[in-house]
């Protein structure tokens, strides 16, 4: 069964550059999460798009943006690196009313 | 505000026993979502169970069982003859009925690594 891609699997930044996560949600799915996750902590809910449309923000830095485009993939956009930057950032879907997310490999940024 | 607590940070066990890691969490909704999602060395987030506020079956898959308990807020999670490749952080999580949308955010619990042994 296809699974959510995300891309790239790693990657590496130095400080106060920019980076952009892709997120390609399971197919038909139309809703996306994306979700931080620090060394040894919980992920942390960022943002969500329902129908291309952001549904809810959470505890997401102004120098983060995000969008779904009109396949459904989503971009999370990341300038201003900072150190604090360095995590797994994850991306999840899910379809309407089924509340199961469905999580992709996740992005390992390192920022040096 | 929805939390999630699980109290066991880590646990070690050996192979074959028995082990529950336990989760309560709190909401002021009627209506929500509880999950429970293993984390390998790997790193990846691979699902579980969802149970919703309204079902309180207990369930059982293979070696995993889950207890639910709204009297208590609590749903914990039983691995019977554990093995080595159980070896995982293991996060509980909830998600509260949005406002409108598919806006059903999860909350984790801080995780609990288990480490099995042979």
């Amino acid at each position: 069964a296809a699974g959510v891609i995300q891309s790239p699997r790693h990657l590496i930044k130095e400080k106060r550059e920019t980076a952009t996560l892709k997120c390609y949600p399971i197919p038909r799915h139309d809703t996306v999460y994306w979700y931080q996750q620090g060394p040894g902590q919980d992920p942390q809910f960022l943002i969500s798009f329902y129908e291309k449309m952001q549904s809810d923000k959470g505890s997401i830095p102004d120098r983060f943006s995000a969008q779904q485009f009109s396949d459904y993939h989503s971009e999370l956009n990341m300038s201003s690196l900072e150190l604090g930057d360095s995590a797994l950032y994850f991306c999840a879907s899910s379809y309407g009313t089924s509340y199961e997310q469905y999580f992709g490999p996740g992005t390992r940024l390192t920022v040096t | 505000a929805q939390k999630v607590t699980q109290a066991q940070t880590e646990i070690s066990v050996v192979e074959k026993e028995d082990v529950t890691l336990d989760c309560v969490y709190e909401t002021r909704d009627t209506t929500y979502y509880l999950f429970w999602y293993k984390q390998p060395p790997s790193g990846e987030l691979v699902f579980l169970i969802r149970r919703n506020s309204f079902d309180e079956q207990n369930e059982i898959s293979g070696r995993y069982s889950w207890n639910f308990q709204k009297s208590t807020s609590s749903f914990n999670f039983t691995i019977t003859a554990s093995q080595v490749v159980d070896s995982a952080v293991y996060f509980c999580a909830l998600s509260e009925a949005g406002s409108g949308g598919s806006n059903y955010k999860l909350t984790f619990g801080k995780g609990t690594l288990l480490t099995v042994n042979p």
